[in-house]
């Protein structure tokens, strides 16, 4: 168990719809990053961020958008749902930016877009 | 461009044999390294994590991995296989290059399997 919980644990939607994730971090850490793991793939970066900002970007186009809260908790919301947006996604929380601080990852959600 | 090329996509080893993982990275600056390790249905645990000194690096669960500069490897190893350590493993980078140490960049993974 790492402390890091995520809901809903498997989604469906249709194309063009619009998604939710939610995170809910360790108590203290102010970082939270999320990843997209496709099948058979390692994860992605998709974002991170600190104190409630967003602190970093992957490859990814702004449909795919965050937020961080003062309660350790966060969301990925991604609008107009793809085929391609299917996959697990993952949240990792750790104490502070930068350093050697352990991420510890959430069991993710599965998304699967039809 | 950084990145982590796992080449085994799978391996079978039987029950207490030894276990190698390979890992070979491109980063443009002294990268953070990391090997976690994903058993199905569930996210990522860490075994282990390299960022300076002794570049032989003891994680959980027995596993060790060595950093080799002039190679630009981090090969997981554990001298004896246990059935339970049948899952999927990652080999990760991070660090000023990739925008962050905490934001990673991951191999393909490696599938293994473990034969009684």
């Amino acid at each position: 168990e790492t402390g890091v919980t995520q809901s809903p644990t498997h989604l469906i939607k249709t194309r063009g719809q619009q998604v939710t994730l939610r995170c809910s971090s360790q108590s203290g850490h102010n970082t939270v990053s999320w990843y997209q793991q496709a099948l058979g793939q390692g994860p992605q970066f998709i974002f991170q961020y600190y104190r409630e900002e967003e602190n970093g970007r992957g490859n990814f186009p702004p449909r795919f958008s965050g937020l961080q809260f003062p309660n350790y908790s966060s969301e990925l919301n991604v609008n107009a749902l793809e085929l391609d947006d299917s996959a697990l996604y993952l949240c990792a929380s750790s104490l502070k930016l930068g350093g050697t601080d352990t991420q510890y990852f959430g069991p993710g959600t599965r998304l699967t877009v039809l | 461009a950084q990145s982590v090329t796992q080449p085994d996509i799978h391996i079978t080893v039987s029950e207490g044999a030894s276990l190698e993982l390979r890992c070979n990275y491109s980063y443009g600056a002294t990268p953070y390294l990391f090997w976690y390790v994903q058993s199905p249905g569930q996210g990522l645990q860490l075994l282990l994590k390299y960022f300076s000194g002794d570049t032989l690096v003891q994680g959980i669960k027995g596993f060790e991995a060595e950093f080799k500069r002039s190679q630009s490897s981090f090969n997981l190893r554990k001298p004896s296989v246990h059935w339970s350590d049948a899952a999927e493993y990652f080999c990760a980078v991070g660090g000023p290059s990739s925008g962050g140490y905490n934001k990673l960049i991951f191999g393909a993974g490696t599938r293994l399997a473990v034969h009684p």
